[in-house]
């Protein structure tokens, strides 16, 4: 069985510019989760969707957005680009929306602002 | 505000100790708890889960947890040079949404 999947693994982006990053949960995992994780810290919220429905989000500006869709793949967007955006980008599948039993995280896309 | 405290570290231990790392959190009403392990430039991988007060094992892993202190631990024993790697600390509510912690940064020396 194939792991959450996540592209691109790395990305170099210039200010101001638009990016979009893709997340494939595990089979039969209906809820998607973004973290973003800057060097040193631990993940930080962004966005939960469970059956293509927000479920929660982070407190994070209007730059960033996110959807899931019918096969619960996921997609994050983030708008004009700010250094301050540089970090890994973390997708979690679970098999639900109650998180019982922890997530399992994509290995991430790198992104660089410049 | 949640939130969930570690010491960054890093714990140096040398090769077959215990290795105990700590984690506090604010949100009284917390439910689930988990420890994830980061090897640099990796992603996190969950170890355990507890959700009621003492201790659960697993293998050379064991996570304490006092709710009346809010407190979780990770206790390591017979530490190797591979868990060398941050570990993530992450605690849940009601809304099951979890808050990480910054982790602390483990380091088994031979």
């Amino acid at each position: 069985d194939a792991g959450v999947t996540q592209s691109p693994t790395h990305l170099i982006k210039t200010r101001g510019q638009q990016v979009t990053l893709r997340c494939s949960p595990i089979s039969g995992h209906k809820s998607v989760s973004w973290y973003q994780q800057v060097l040193g810290q631990g993940p930080q919220f962004i966005f939960q969707y469970y059956e293509k429905e927000e479920r929660g989000r982070g407190n994070f500006p209007d730059r960033f957005s996110a959807r899931q869709f019918p096969n619960y793949s996921s997609e994050l967007n983030v708008n004009a680009l700010l250094l301050g955006d540089s970090a890994l980008y973390l997708c979690a599948s679970s098999l639900s929306d109650s998180f019982n039993y922890g997530y399992t995280f994509g290995s991430g896309t790198r992104l660089t602002v410049v | 505000q949640k939130e969930v405290e570690q010491n960054s570290g890093p714990l140096s231990v040398p090769e077959g100790a215990i290795a105990s790392l700590n984690c506090t959190y604010s949100d009284r009403g917390s439910q689930s708890f988990f420890w994830y392990r980061q090897y640099s430039g990796k992603s996190p991988e969950l170890i355990m889960f507890i959700y009621s007060n003492g201790d659960k094992e697993d293998g050379r892993f064991t996570a304490q947890l006092n709710k009346a202190s809010q407190y979780v631990s990770l206790l390591i024993r017979d530490s190797q040079p591979s868990d060398s790697a941050t570990y993530l600390c992450a605690v849940t509510g009601g809304s099951y949404i979890p808050t990480f912690g910054r982790g602390t940064s483990l380091i088994v020396h031979p």
